[in-house]
């Protein structure tokens, strides 16, 4: 059973190009979740889907930032207009229930804007 | 959310044992205690969890006391392999809140 996946591993963008964010759930896990992290710094959730719903945006910038969880396909995490505050890691991870159960994080993609 | 406090930092030494404890004042009844690990440039990846008493694995033990204001992770015999940085999470199962991550406790284990 393959862990989750996320492509691109390493994303270069200029500022105001668009950034697209890949996220292959482990097989058999309906819930997905994106954090952002900042060198040195936790985890920041941003988002939580359930298969083509959005459960939980509430860490999520208001503009710029989109998130899908089709149902077929891996989720999209998206970032229009991307402005050098935006450089950072973002893992995805999914868990086959609730947020609490365990998650299962993937190696991360790690987006810098020129 | 229930928020976390965690130690910065701790130094230890190969073959000692390493308790970290996380204090979460605010837990509620449906939460549990997850803990989990990040190495650098890698996703963080679970360790244990646990609602109360003690729960035992074969990488960690987590102690929660009876009034789950605060628990502790305690990794037997570390090695310079279980340096990285150790989160404590609270989240209730209903799947309708997220976990939050704090700023973790970075483990520096030396030879």
């Amino acid at each position: 059973n393959a862990g989750v996946m996320q492509n691109p591993r390493h994303l270069v963008r200029r500022r105001g190009q668009e950034a697209r964010l890949r996220c292959s759930p482990m097989k058999g896990h309906s819930h997905v979740y994106w954090y952002r992290q900042l060198p040195e710094e936790g985890l920041k959730f941003m988002v939580y889907l359930q298969k083509e719903n959005i459960i939980d945006e509430s860490g999520m910038p208001k503009e710029r930032f989109s998130a899908e969880f089709p149902k077929e396909g891996p989720s999209i995490l998206r970032i229009q207009q991307v402005v050098r505050g935006d450089s950072a890691a973002y893992f995805c991870a999914s868990s086959p229930r609730g947020a609490n159960n365990e998650q299962f994080f993937g190696p991360g993609t790690r987006l810098t804007v020129l | 959310l229930a928020k976390t406090t965690q130690p910065i930092s701790m130094d230890s030494y190969e073959g000692q044992e390493v308790n970290i404890t996380c204090s979460h004042n605010n837990i509620a009844t449906n939460d549990y205690i997850t803990w989990y690990q990040q190495f650098p440039s890698q996703g963080p990846r679970f360790i244990i969890q646990g609602y109360k008493t003690k729960v035992t694995n074969e990488v960690a033990s987590l102690f929660i006391p009876a009034d789950r204001k605060s628990s502790t992770l305690s990794l037997p015999r570390v090695s310079l392999s279980d340096t990285a940085v150790y989160y404590c999470l609270v989240g209730d199962e209903t799947g309708r809140r997220a976990l939050t991550f704090g700023s973790g406790t970075r483990l520096q284990v030396q030879p």
